[in-house]
């Protein structure tokens, strides 16, 4: 498709479990952003890429988040041992150079820890 | 403390009113980004902008980049302009602000 591209949608998990966020950005951006959204509150950043490697990875909340994009274009966000807190709205965009072009955002996952 | 800034956070105007949101932030910055985002929706970027004006249709966003603000304008709403409008700016990486939430009345 031509835009971004999220997968899941929805994803319900329990308490402890591991889950997988995956983003597929528009063809040819090398920049690459994660954010979470939780409910009234504007989007929080969580990691951006440049190509392969995290340029800033310093919205991470801790050592169990965990993002990677191997081969420069699909991303995946990595929880370990999830927490209800983690229940958000993870928003994946990106852009075709770096942060200062403009940024397409995907629909997000609406991620639910019960 | 939050370092993009909106006011108001809630708007309900009747259709056709001029409508204003208005962003300060704190942060040195290359760039502000106006984006929309509708209910249950993903977000879509309106505008970004480095300096001055711009204008696409209905919407005009303006920087002072000396007093650090920008408005963003919607001219002859409608009542499927009701969305979120958030601002964000990038120095280093995006900051978002919290949003203003708009309904226009039909």
């Amino acid at each position: 498709g031509a835009g971004v591209s999220q997968t899941p949608s929805n994803k319900v998990t329990e308490k402890g479990k591991y889950v997988e966020l995956r983003c597929d950005p528009i063809s040819g951006h090398t920049a690459l952003y994660w954010y979470r959204q939780s409910l009234g509150q504007g989007p929080e950043f969580l990691i951006y890429f440049q190509g392969t490697g995290a340029a800033d990875d310093s919205g991470l909340p801790n050592d169990r988040f965990f993002a990677v994009r191997p081969e420069g274009s699909v991303s995946t966000l990595k929880i370990q041992r999830t927490e209800r807190g983690d229940s958000a709205v993870y928003l994946c965009a990106s852009s075709s150079q770096g942060v200062n072009t403009e940024a397409f955002f995907g629909q997000g996952t609406r991620l639910t820890v019960v | 403390k939050n370092e993009v800034e909106q006011s108001p956070q809630n708007l309900t105007a009747q259709e056709g009113e001029f409508i204003t949101i208005n962003c300060s932030y704190s942060v040195g910055i290359s760039a502000l980004h106006w984006l929309q985002q509708h209910p249950g929706g993903g977000i879509v970027s309106l505008f970004m902008l480095s300096s001055g004006k711009k204008k696409h249709g209905r919407l005009i966003a303006t920087i002072n980049i000396q007093e650090k603000h920008s408005s963003l304008h919607i001219t002859a709403s409608h009542p499927r302009d009701s969305a979120v409008y958030i601002c964000a700016v990038t120095g280093n990486q995006f900051y978002f602000g919290t949003g203003t939430s708009l309904t226009v009345i039909p």
